[in-house]
């Protein structure tokens, strides 16, 4: 069964810096990751999506790397805002069936002015 | 950009009453799911949907959980007689087929009395 892992659970930073959250994943048999991202109270927002075959995946001041072989993938912030602050979610797609999301328990990301 | 909309925001409702809620998926997407998120905990899948039939659901969806397409633009989550556990928010979400992300609604925030 697919366990999604999110390190660290909470993280704070002042503004302008550069920052990494982690996510591991038991089953390398995947079919995409996803980041997303959560504000309190609201629905999911897709940052990124990376496909099974592909390295990495940019937008803006997001990159996310994917290293399917060892479980792992990483969420890269470029100098960070304030605005950034919110929960950070991976996600992995199943390759069977339905293709559903299995879930991380999130990064709580705070950016100190 | 289209979006995936779900109604209402918050439903509160008395243990053991019957409860629907709704979400109109993007109008061109194919497959449809049903996630929820318990209060601090991480988001799980429910049920998809393709092809108006369910194509995988998951053990929390048992039978007092029921989903349907009745015209071709709702698709709607009936839980049948709500037990306090079941107090969560409930994420619809959507795609297209291929490599392509899910998205999510805002999501129904549902609290058991």
């Amino acid at each position: 069964k697919q366990e999604v892992t999110q390190i660290p659970a909470a993280l704070s930073v002042p503004e302008g810096e550069n920052l990494v959250l982690n996510c591991s994943f038991t089953d390398s048999a995947i079919y995409n990751l996803q980041w997303f991202r959560q504000d309190p109270g609201k629905g999911l927002t897709s940052l990124l999506l990376i496909q099974s075959s592909q390295r990495e995946q940019t937008s803006g001041r997001l990159n996310a790397s994917l290293d399917k072989s060892s479980g792992r993938s990483t969420l890269y912030i470029a100098a960070s805002q304030p605005g950034d602050s919110a929960t950070y979610l991976c996600a992995v797609e199943t390759p069977r069936g339905a293709q559903k999301l299995v879930f991380g328990q999130g990064t709580r990301l705070t950016i100190n002015p | 950009e289209p979006e995936v909309t779900q109604t209402p925001s918050h439903q509160v409702t008395q243990m053991g009453q019957e409860v629907i809620l709704r979400c109109v998926p993007i109008s061109n997407h194919l497959y449809f799911y049903w996630y929820r998120q318990i209060l601090g905990q991480k988001v799980e899948f429910l049920v998809s949907f393709y092809n108006n039939e369910i194509s995988e659901k998951s053990e929390i969806f048992d039978d007092q959980f029921s989903v349907e397409r009745p015209d071709g633009s709702n698709f709607t989550l009936k839980i049948r007689s709500t037990k306090l556990e079941d107090s969560a928010m409930y994420f619809c979400a959507s795609r297209r087929t291929g490599w392509v992300p899910q998205h999510f609604g805002d999501g129904t925030r549902l609290s058991i009395l």
